[in-house]
């Protein structure tokens, strides 16, 4: 089956650091470009970060400079590492395959939440 | 940033009305844009790309249309499963930007 599964998630203090994985089942991450999407809670959707097949990497506003968007071809998995944490980081963090794309996937989702 | 405004935030229309929901670009993006649905404690699900061509297996009742500047989702008989909110998306170019979303009801 298709599918990707986000886990990572989790409860961290404001200015720390957690990074987030995403890994793709039946095909292969580092074939298509893929991409980090966010909703804090209650709110709309927030485009975070993609990554080509290219390894070309590209930043929300919000976010550029503090995370950090990889991958690991072996074990089909895109990473968000996020730093500096701040408590409008909390969020619903979506890993999504080919965004505007008739190719389109996304996972269910895992929980960020910033606070002390 | 190109910014992507989006009206209304929210509307309410019977079973069967045609609805339509838009956004407006603060730059030309071509027809780099994308519509999404989005239920309640549900991922996204894109129904139209490319503006105005329809994703697979995705309703007849939802058309996208324009270019440049403005673009519009249109459904064209609401009905109760469309219950969701909708939102457009442009990857023109980067940072890729959201519009902030419509909420639809149904009376």
């Amino acid at each position: 089956e298709v599918q990707l599964e986000e886990s990572g998630g989790g409860l961290v203090q404001p200015g720390g650091s957690l990074r987030l994985s995403c890994v793709g089942s039946g095909f292969t991450v580092n074939s298509n470009y893929m991409s980090w999407v966010r909703q804090a809670p209650g709110k709309g959707l927030e485009w975070v970060s993609v990554i080509y097949s290219s390894g070309s990497t590209y930043y929300g506003d919000s976010v550029k400079g503090r995370f950090t968007i990889s991958r690991d071809n072996s074990n089909n998995t895109v990473y968000l590492q996020m730093s500096f944490l701040r408590a409008e980081d909390t969020a619903v963090y979506y890993c999504a395959r080919k965004l505007n794309n008739y190719d389109d996937l996304w996972g269910q989702g895992t929980l960020l939440t910033v606070s002390s | 940033a190109i910014q992507m405004t989006q009206s209304p935030s929210s509307l309410s229309a019977s079973v069967g009305d045609r609805v339509s929901i838009t956004c407006r670009a603060s730059q030309g993006i071509g027809n780099d844009l994308g519509w999404y649905q989005q239920k309640p404690g549900k991922a996204p699900k894109l129904l139209i790309y490319a503006a105005s061509t329809l994703q697979s297996g995705v309703s007849s009742r939802f058309n996208g249309s324009g270019s440049g500047t403005d673009f519009a989702l249109t459904i064209s008989s609401l009905q109760p499963e469309d219950v969701a909110a909708y939102y457009c998306l442009q990857d023109y170019n980067y940072p890729w930007t959201f519009g902030q979303g419509t909420k639809v009801e149904v009376k």
